[in-house]
């Protein structure tokens, strides 16, 4: 079955550091992996999205994931922390063939002046 | 293009009533989605509609029904409702093809006293 694991529930960065989000996949065949962004009382917003057609995917807002194939990870990355990037991040996945989103548990991104 | 819509935004209810829940994909979209969101739980997937019949199914009681009307509007009912149906529902419209990517409404914050 597929499932989607996002290490640490909460993770707190400094305003300019390297924001690192972990995301872990399990699918037997090649995935389709978004990250979302929720802000409070507000819906999901799509980041970013994997689609095979290269495994550097950048998204809005200065963030990018990198797909690696051996390590089923799909971590999201910004290089400089702004205070407005505090919201909580999810990984999903979809498996071709199927039409089903498996949401990883979600990372709350906190962000220190 | 008009995102996607979900009404109401808020909701009170007591134990024991019946809600129904609207949403409104983003036009030409033919697949919606629902989710459960709480604090425990996270993110969790009630069931999907593609052209007015049901796809997918996630792990939740009967009492949690939903329906898709040929404009692709679906709504979401709630019966006999507990304290712990209090959550944000949200909404995701998409193509519902393969690859497709999953576009959220803003939800409905949904509270059972």
């Amino acid at each position: 079955a597929q499932s989607v694991t996002q290490l640490g529930s909460h993770v707190s960065v400094s305003e300019g550091a390297l924001v690192l989000l972990r995301c872990n996949y399990s699918s037997s065949v090649p995935p389709y992996l978004f990250w979302y962004v929720q802000y409070p009382n507000q819906g999901l917003q799509l980041l970013l999205k994997y689609t095979s057609a290269a495994t550097l995917v950048k998204g809005i807002n200065g963030f990018e994931a990198e797909f690696k194939k051996s390590e089923t990870s799909f971590h999201l990355t910004k290089p400089s922390a702004h205070m407005s990037d505090a919201a909580e991040y999810f990984c999903a996945v979809r498996t071709s063939g199927t039409y089903k989103y498996i949401f990883g548990t979600g990372t709350r991104l906190k962000v220190l002046a | 293009k008009a995102g996607v819509t979900q009404t109401p935004r808020y909701l009170i209810k007591t134990r024991g009533q019946q809600v129904t829940l609207s949403c409104s994909p983003i036009s030409g979209h033919r697949s919606v989605s629902w989710y459960q969101q709480t604090p425990g739980q996270g993110l969790q997937f009630l069931f999907e509609y593609f052209s007015e019949t049901q796809r997918n199914k996630g792990n939740f009681p009967g009492r949690f029904s939903g329906r898709q009307f040929s404009n692709s509007r679906s709504e979401m009912n709630v019966s006999t409702l507990e304290l712990g149906d209090s959550a944000l529902y949200l909404c995701a419209s998409s193509l519902g093809t393969e690859g497709d990517t999953q576009y959220f409404g803003p939800g409905t914050r949904l509270t059972v006293l």
